[in-house]
């Protein structure tokens, strides 16, 4: 079974600017949850997805929007980019709550 | 926010010792997991206890969860080289929705 896949996988950006991640889960999970990686605030939960709805959102601004699709894909959106957006975005998918979850190799996005 | 804190933050050891890690968290839980690092990339999961287990193996893999003290420590045994990587807890809330809410972790060294 292929695991989670993330594109891209690295990403430079500029500030002001807009970047949109991709996530695929395992097939046959419908839950897909994003997280950010960052050297001074570790893993922090930015959202999660359980068909097609948002079911959980962590404490970011609003510049922070997903989204998942009827075949499980998500897509997170962070607008108006700020130098310290740049982290490690993780994307993890299970087969549901109480589940172990499975990530993706992330998506690297330096924001200069 | 990160749920609690693991100690110790680093941890060198020599190939065949055992590595303990130690993981606090703040509010009640309905699982916590234990997953690997490996030097920026994306996680993987070694495993998960719920709530009611007090103790559980896999491999060279043994977790504990006190929930009276609301702590967990996972211990590889017997480690190798390839076990060098951060480690971290992440636990899944009362409410158990898919919101992981991770450790700061633990780096562990395992020298050859």
């Amino acid at each position: 079974k292929a695991g989670v896949t993330q594109t891209p996988r690295y990403l430079i950006k500029t500030r002001g600017q807009q970047v949109t991640l991709s996530c695929s889960p395992i097939s046959g999970h419908r839950s897909v949850s994003w997280y950010q990686q960052t050297p001074g605030q570790g893993l922090q939960f930015l959202f999660e997805y359980f068909s097609e709805t948002q079911r959980n959102k962590g404490n970011f601004p609003g510049r922070f929007s997903g989204r998942q699709f009827s075949n499980s894909r998500s897509e997170m959106n962070v607008s108006t980019l700020e130098l310290g957006d740049s982290a490690l975005y993780l994307c993890a998918s299970n087969l549901g709550t109480g589940y172990e979850q499975y990530f993706g190799p992330g998506t690297r996005l330096t924001v200069t | 926010s990160q749920q609690g804190e693991e100690d110790p933050q680093a941890l060198s050891i020599q190939e065949g010792e055992n590595a303990t890690m130690n993981c606090s968290y703040k509010t009640s839980i309905n699982n916590l997991q234990w997953y690997r690092q490996n030097s920026g990339r994306g996680l993987v999961h070694l495993i998960l206890i719920r709530s009611n287990e007090r103790e559980k193996h896999s491999g060279r893999l043994r977790v504990t969860l006190d929930t009276s003290k609301k702590s967990s420590s996972l211990l590889i045994t017997a480690s190798r080289a390839a076990d060098t990587a951060s480690y971290f807890c992440a636990t899944i809330g009362s409410s158990n929705t898919g919101k992981l809410i991770f450790g700061q972790g633990t780096t562990l060294q395992v020298k050859p």
